[in-house]
C-alpha cells in the first residue's frame, strides 16, 4: 500500500503562471487535507476535503487558490497567477476517518 | 482555535532521553494530543496519540496529566536520527483538522 503521493515534488513557476499540485491518497483514505509550510515555520492549514466536497477552506486564500477532490483521480491545488510569496513547500495528507493523518512528502514550489 | 505552545528548541547528546513538554490550553473534552515528527524535506510523520494517562509505543511514551492542559513526549535514548523538529498538534472531534504551531526544533548532539 503505497503512502500519500504528491507530484511534482518540485515545481518551478514564473510570476503569473499557474501551479497545480497533485496529491494522491493512501488507498481507502477519503479525508484529504492541505497543508502549506515556509521555511523555519510550521504548517498552515488549507483545506480540507472529502470526496467531491470542500469541508473546511478556512485556511485558503480568498483569491488565486483552490482546491478539489474529484470522485476518481488525485485532488489537486491550484494557484492561478502565482506570486513570490506563494513559494512554499505544499503537504498533502490523507485519512480513513479524523484519525491518523498520513502525510506525503510535499510539492517545493518556487516562484520566479 | 485552541493552540499550543512548546519550546522552540532543545539540544540532547546521544543515548539521553528526551523530554518536550507541550501546553494545551483550551483543550476541549473529545480533543486527542497527537505528536509527529518531522525531518528536512519531509512531510511529518505520526509518532504517537493519546487522551489521558500514559501511552507507550516502540517509539515514544506520551503522558498526559488528569487535567490534559499540557503533554509531555518522552523519547528515550535518542540517536542523532531523531534530530528532527517535533509538533504537538491537537486533533479536535468532528470535522475539524490538525492545527499545528512551529514545534521544538531537537538537535541531538554526538
Amino acid at each position: 500500500n503505497a503512502g500519500v503521493m504528491q507530484n511534482p515534488r518540485h515545481l518551478v513557476r514564473r510570476r503569473g503562471q499557474e501551479a497545480r499540485l497533485r496529491c494522491s491518497p493512501m488507498k481507502g483514505h477519503s479525508h484529504v487535507y492541505w497543508y502549506r509550510q515556509l521555511p523555519e515555520e510550521g504548517l498552515k492549514f488549507m483545506v480540507y476535503l472529502q470526496k467531491e466536497n470542500i469541508i473546511d477552506e478556512s485556511g485558503m486564500p480568498k483569491e488565486r487558490f483552490s482546491a478539489e477532490f474529484p470522485k476518481e483521480g488525485p485532488s489537486i491545488l491550484r494557484i492561478q497567477q502565482v506570486v513570490r510569496g506563494d513559494s512554499a513547500a505544499y503537504f498533502c495528507a490523507s485519512s480513513p476517518s479524523q484519525d491518523g493523518y498520513t502525510f506525503g512528502s510535499g510539492t517545493r514550489l518556487t516562484v520566479v | 482555535l485552541a493552540k499550543t505552545t512548546q519550546p522552540i528548541s532543545m539540544d540532547s547528546y546521544e543515548g539521553q532521553e528526551v523530554n518536550i513538554t507541550c501546553s494545551h490550553n483550551n483543550i476541549a473534552t473529545n480533543d486527542y494530543i497527537t505528536w509527529y515528527q518531522q525531518f528536512p524535506s519531509q512531510g511529518p510523520r505520526f509518532i504517537i496519540q493519546g487522551y489521558k494517562t500514559k501511552v507507550t509505543n516502540e517509539v515514544a511514551s506520551l503522558f498526559i496529566p488528569a487535567d490534559r492542559k499540557s503533554s509531555t513526549l518522552s523519547l528515550p535514548r535518542v540517536s542523532l536520527s531523531d534530530t528532527a523538529v517535533y509538533y504537538c498538534p491537537r486533533l479536535p472531534s468532528g470535522n475539524t483538522p490538525l492545527v499545528f504551531g512551529k514545534g521544538t526544533r531537537l538537535s541531538v548532539i554526538a
